[in-house]
């Protein structure tokens, strides 16, 4: 099982339209968990991160099922600019006691007028 | 804003030569990393860094590879002998923290994207 799956989409939206996206991870143990996003060819920069009792941000909405090991991000109202991939991100600790990021293979969202 | 500097940001070079990718993370980080992109895949950790030695490494990260903080600005990842199958978008990252229950976020810096030929 990968560590972190994601759908891979592309989900092709109105603008004005809610999307959601879903992360599922493997390790039991993950301790931190982000949606980072990355527009073509460029880095990817941090969206949110993703807390327990999950929060909000904007139009953005983010859940974690420590459960299910299930992570979600909604995008309400979607926006031209919102268009990019969408990566689904989790700490582990690494043998070493030290963190490291581990990426899924994002989900790419385009947003059409 | 402080940001993740990163040179080259295209590299071209001939199977089996050596290459240096330099970065400059923010100066108040500690944790420092090299992460992978092949065109069309996904994100791939390579290494980490903290307290002038590795912390963590993947497999990819094989003896091929190496990094090195040389002075206290700059952190490089050198490939010895690239191979075609190197050729792909390498990201430096920074972070506060690293370990423990801090949550903290990685900065990327904008990339350099090896070609070999």
């Amino acid at each position: 099982r990968k560590e972190v799956e994601q759908d891979p989409g592309p989900f092709n939206v109105p603008e004005g339209a809610t999307v959601a996206f879903n992360c599922t991870y493997s390790n039991s143990a993950s301790q931190s968990f982000f949606w980072y996003r990355q527009d073509c060819r460029k880095e990817p920069k941090l969206l949110m991160s993703v807390y327990s009792s999950g929060n909000e941000d904007g139009r953005f909405t983010a859940q974690l099922n420590r459960a299910s090991q299930y992570i979600s991000l909604l995008i309400r109202d979607s926006k031209l600019s919102d268009s990019a991939t969408y990566l689904c991100v989790v700490k582990n600790r690494a043998n070493t006691g030290f963190q490291k990021l581990v990426f899924g293979t994002g989900t790419r969202l385009l947003v059409s007028p | 804003e402080p940001e993740v500097t990163q040179t080259p940001s295209h590299q071209v070079t001939q199977m089996g030569q050596e290459v240096i990718l330099r970065c400059v993370p923010i100066s108040n980080h500690l944790y420092f990393y090299w992460y992978r992109q092949i065109l069309g895949q996904k994100v791939e950790f390579l290494v980490s860094f903290y307290n002038n030695e590795i912390s963590e490494k993947s497999e990819i990260f094989d003896d091929q590879f190496s990094v090195e903080r040389p002075d206290g600005s700059n952190f490089t990842l050198k490939i010895r002998s690239t191979k075609l199958e190197d050729s792909a978008m390498y990201f430096c990252a920074s972070s506060e923290a690293g370990g423990g229950a801090v949550v903290t976020e990685a900065f990327f810096g904008q990339g350099t994207r090896l070609t070999v030929v």
